[in-house]
């Protein structure tokens, strides 16, 4: 009965290097949402996907980022051509259904840049 | 655009005191509202939720509480407890999505 499953915990990258966070939904979970905390803030939303599909991508930056959810395997969110803005906590989450309220999160992926 | 907002960025209370957060919201659509805590380095853990056709929803020591006409919602905790000491986000949903508020840090004190 495994939770939500967020690998790596940690990244260390370089400015220009490019970034990819994994994450593995509850069992039974087909809706993934990617949501990051910069530091001394709350969570932004950034993107909701389900399997396949991007539903609401409308808190990702324009340009470098990009998230996917394919039929089979995790979810990435990938980041290009990192920037020191970047250093955040990526969290992932999942729940059952549209309607069901609550959300399940990981324990995050934390990204430093150098 | 902060639709939802949490203006205590932090809450000193006594152990077993009543510890209120409080959370306050600008969109009428968000169908359900929902309390997470927060230990630094781990992921937000649900706590409690409400849906916004009821008015109180309880569970335990928790009980959270909806203003709709004010658009503001609440938290208790009473007893409080030093393991309550955490940042709590309120988050409300609309469309699957979670908007979540700022954050408050709790410390209990024993």
């Amino acid at each position: 009965n495994a939770g939500v499953m967020q690998n790596p915990r940690h990244l260390v990258r370089r400015r220009g290097q490019e970034a990819r966070l994994r994450c593995s939904p509850m069992k039974g979970h087909s809706h993934v949402y990617w949501y990051r905390q910069l530091p001394e803030e709350g969570l932004k939303f950034m993107v909701y996907l389900q399997k396949e599909n991007i539903i609401d991508e409308s808190g990702m930056p324009k340009e470098r980022f990009s998230a996917e959810f394919p039929k089979e395997g995790p979810s990435i969110l990938r980041i290009q051509q990192v920037v020191r803005g970047d250093s955040a906590a990526y969290f992932c989450a999942s729940s059952p259904s549209l309607a069901s309220g609550e959300l399940f999160f990981g324990e995050g992926s934390r990204l430093t840049v150098l | 655009d902060q639709q939802v907002k949490q203006n205590s960025p932090s809450l000193s209370v006594q152990e077993g005191r009543i510890s209120i957060l409080n959370c306050d919201y600008t969109n009428s659509m968000f169908d359900y509202f929902l309390w997470y805590k927060k230990y630094p380095a781990e992921g937000p853990t649900f706590l409690i939720s409400i849906s916004s056709i009821k008015d109180k929803n309880e569970d335990g020591r928790f009980t959270v509480f909806l203003n709709k006409s004010a658009k503001h919602l609440s938290l208790h905790i009473v007893p409080s407890q030093p393991g309550d000491s955490a940042v709590y986000f309120c988050a409300a949903q609309s469309y699957g999505k979670l908007t979540f508020g700022q954050g408050t840090i709790l410390t209990v004190h024993p």
